[in-house]
């Protein structure tokens, strides 16, 4: 049953306090995506990975990192140096180059 | 600056009744045109898509049109029902695939009414 996951549904942080969001696929797909959601506002790129080992940043990529050891995974660091990290993160793959992504079921991040 | 644009941030439609949605777009270099639908606090989840060739996609209950030189599309749901009601992106992509990601709109809130 192929699909991607995302973990924790819910995730509550201190300020101040960097916090990795996990995103796992099955699916066998090269590329992977991360996404942020704000109340009003379009899903925003924050990284994107076309390979193992290699990734670029998006649109808003400051205060973030991330790594891609692995082809099924992709996991996201928000750091104490993003300044509004309280938002809903989605994470995506595709195939090397598709045009059609899968997404993942989220996470919502809460900085308090 | 927003290469895509949703310009209603909610549309009510009553169940039955064809839903339009509309999505303009700024860059040329966009080649392929993608509707996604989402439910609160889930991932969005792929509807039908475009590509520029084609003014016209249809599956089922949903269409797309496509007008390259007004550089807009608009997705028909007909006839719209209760689940149809959601958050429903429209995202594009320059030809050659999806390499930087796609970009989205900001999303139309459809409610339909019984």
């Amino acid at each position: 049953d192929g699909g991607i996951t995302q973990s924790p549904k819910y995730l509550f942080r201190k300020e101040g306090q960097n916090v990795t969001l996990s995103c796992e696929q099955n699916l066998n797909h090269d590329a992977m995506y991360w996404y942020r959601q704000d109340p009003g506002q379009g899903l925003r790129l924050i990284y994107y990975s076309q390979i193992v080992n290699d990734f670029q940043k998006g649109d808003i990529a400051e205060g973030y990192s991330v790594s891609r050891e692995k082809k099924e995974s992709f996991p996201l660091t928000v750091t104490s140096a993003q300044k509004n990290p309280t938002a809903f993160y989605l994470c995506a793959s595709s195939i090397q180059d598709g045009l059609e992504q899968y997404f993942g079921p989220g996470t919502r991040l809460t900085v308090t | 600056d927003q290469q895509v644009k949703q310009n209603s941030p909610s549309l009510s439609v009553q169940e039955g009744r064809i839903s339009i949605l509309n999505c303009d777009y700024t860059n040329s270099m966009f080649d392929y045109f993608l509707w996604y639908k989402k439910y609160p606090a889930e991932g969005p989840t792929f509807l039908i898509s475009i590509s520029s060739i084609k003014d016209k996609n249809e599956d089922g209950r949903f269409t797309v049109f496509l007008n390259k030189s007004a550089k807009h599309l608009s997705l028909h749901i007909v006839p719209s029902q209760p689940g149809d009601s959601a958050v429903y992106f429209c995202a594009a992509s320059p030809s050659g695939g999806g390499a930087d990601g796609l970009t989205f709109g900001k999303g139309t809130h459809l409610i339909i009414q019984p």
